[in-house]
């Protein structure tokens, strides 16, 4: 779908390094969120806003942090990366409520060294 | 806190044959239940829903019942073919911070 689109799509990195994943979204939908991926976990959310101004902690924020520079736009940012970070990483968005369909990105590989 | 099990975690079946995925969850409160289907390499999707006042919903060869009493949802695919090969996620609402909260995951393999 390419309404949903995450940059980069791949991406290794060493331990310590900053690293800025970016979301941007065609639908014109207001809530957006991360999730990560890892095998046999399934997916677990990083965190998600319904509006630009409204931003709130997931199940596993520890270690990332996010902004929300417009309601097309939704960055994920790990200030000091580990090597336990190394996961698929996607960004979703959905309409309005939590009964919405979420619409996923094709997702951002992230190896950390 | 709420949580969503999920089983199998992997599942072989003839092509042809049905399939079935169980999830159970923990917030009584939950009313929204979907399923996501990831190919390899893709991005999960939507491929059915269904919410707490209805019991059970088709479309086409999949379904998926609720039993809210024992608090668990099924998938069901019927007449398996090789293009449901795939990893499935089911998924809860959860009204304390209206989020989803997901399954772990079902690899579905199909045999020719």
């Amino acid at each position: 779908d390419a309404d949903v689109t995450q940059t980069p799509r791949n991406r290794i990195t060493k331990t310590g390094k900053r690293i800025m994943l970016e979301c941007s979204q065609t639908k014109g939908h207001d809530r957006m969120y991360w999730y990560r991926q890892d095998p046999g976990l399934g997916l677990r959310l990083i965190y998600y806003s319904f509006d630009v101004k409204d931003i709130n902690k997931g199940e596993i924020s520890d270690g990332y942090s996010v902004s929300r520079q417009a309601q097309a736009k939704f960055s994920l940012s790990l200030e000091s990366a580990i090597p336990n970070q190394t996961a698929l990483y996607f960004c979703a968005t959905s309409p309005q409520g939590i009964t919405d369909t979420q619409y996923f990105g094709p997702g951002t590989r992230l190896t950390v060294l | 806190g709420e949580n969503v099990e999920q089983h199998p975690s992997t599942l072989s079946v003839q092509e042809g044959d049905s399939a079935v995925i169980k999830c159970t969850y923990s917030d009584s409160a939950s009313n929204y239940f979907p399923w996501y289907k990831q190919e390899l390499g893709k991005r999960p999707q939507l491929i059915i829903d269904i919410r707490s006042n209805v019991g059970e919903k088709k479309d086409q060869r999949i379904a998926v019942t609720l039993n809210k009493t024992a608090k668990h949802f099924s998938l069901h695919i019927t007449e398996t073919q090789p293009e449901d090969s795939a990893v499935y996620f089911c998924a809860a609402s959860t009204n304390s911070n209206y989020q989803l909260i997901w399954g772990a995951g079902t690899k579905l393999i199909i045999k020719p």
